[in-house]
């Protein structure tokens, strides 16, 4: 147990269906991360988010949008999905985003939702 | 840009066998250096971190030791479990520069342990 809470674990949906997934961080964190690991992959950085604003939107399509309503809680609206969306997507959380030339902060991660879109 | 080279799964040993996972990075500067286990249904666990060259990371008798010659960071446990059976990543970010937060990952290696 990490800290760090994904529901709901599995999502089965179609094409045309909207969806949320939810991210919740019991951590105490200050930043916010969702990632992509398809099959054979690196996992993906999608979006960061920083005492609930985003910092990073890495060449995500807009049928992904985040929103982060406080430093505890992520989500991931979906909507209009391709069968090519298909992954684990993963949540993590850190401490801060590290200013200047600081080290890392550790990123904890949650166990994923598995979405498959049919 | 920065990527991360792991070898190729999926790994099986026997219990009480040697594990080497290979690790190779390319980075322009001096990242920090991570490996990360996944174990199956959960999501990634830090397992060792190394944050400069020549910087041994070690955790649950696994160890690796950040080489910047060979810009090298190998896994490594001397006598492994079943219960060490997982994927294991190996991981970059940057110690500077504005993008310290983004951990670079490697395809991940699957690792099964029989009894």
């Amino acid at each position: 147990e990490t800290g760090v809470t994904q529901t709901p674990r599995h999502l089965v949906m179609g094409m045309t269906n909207k969806k949320s997934l939810k991210c919740e961080q019991h951590l105490g964190h200050n930043a916010m991360y969702w990632y992509k690991q398809s099959a054979k992959k690196p996992l993906e950085l999608m979006f960061v988010y920083s005492l609930e604003e985003r910092v990073e939107n890495n060449s995500v399509p807009s049928r992904f949008s985040p929103e982060c309503p406080n430093s505890s809680h992520l989500f991931l609206h979906l909507h209009t999905l391709q069968p090519e969306d298909s992954a684990l997507y993963l949540c993590a959380s850190s401490q801060a985003i590290p200013s200047g030339g600081a080290a890392p902060d550790t990123q904890y991660f949650g166990p994923g939702t598995r979405l498959t879109v049919l | 840009g920065n990527s991360v080279t792991q070898m190729e799964g999926p790994v099986t040993l026997s219990e009480e066998a040697f594990l080497t996972i290979n690790c190779t990075y390319t980075a322009t500067g001096y990242p920090s250096l991570f490996w990360y286990v996944q174990y199956p249904g959960e999501g990634l666990q830090l397992l060792l971190k190394a944050t400069k060259a020549d910087d041994k990371g070690s955790n649950k008798g696994f160890e690796a030791t950040y080489r910047k010659e060979t810009t090298s960071f190998h896994l490594e446990k001397g006598s492994v479990q079943v219960s060490d059976s997982a994927v294991y990543f190996c991981a970059l970010t940057m110690n500077s520069g504005g993008s310290n937060y983004k951990l670079t990952f490697g395809k991940g290696t699957l690792l099964t342990v029989n009894p």
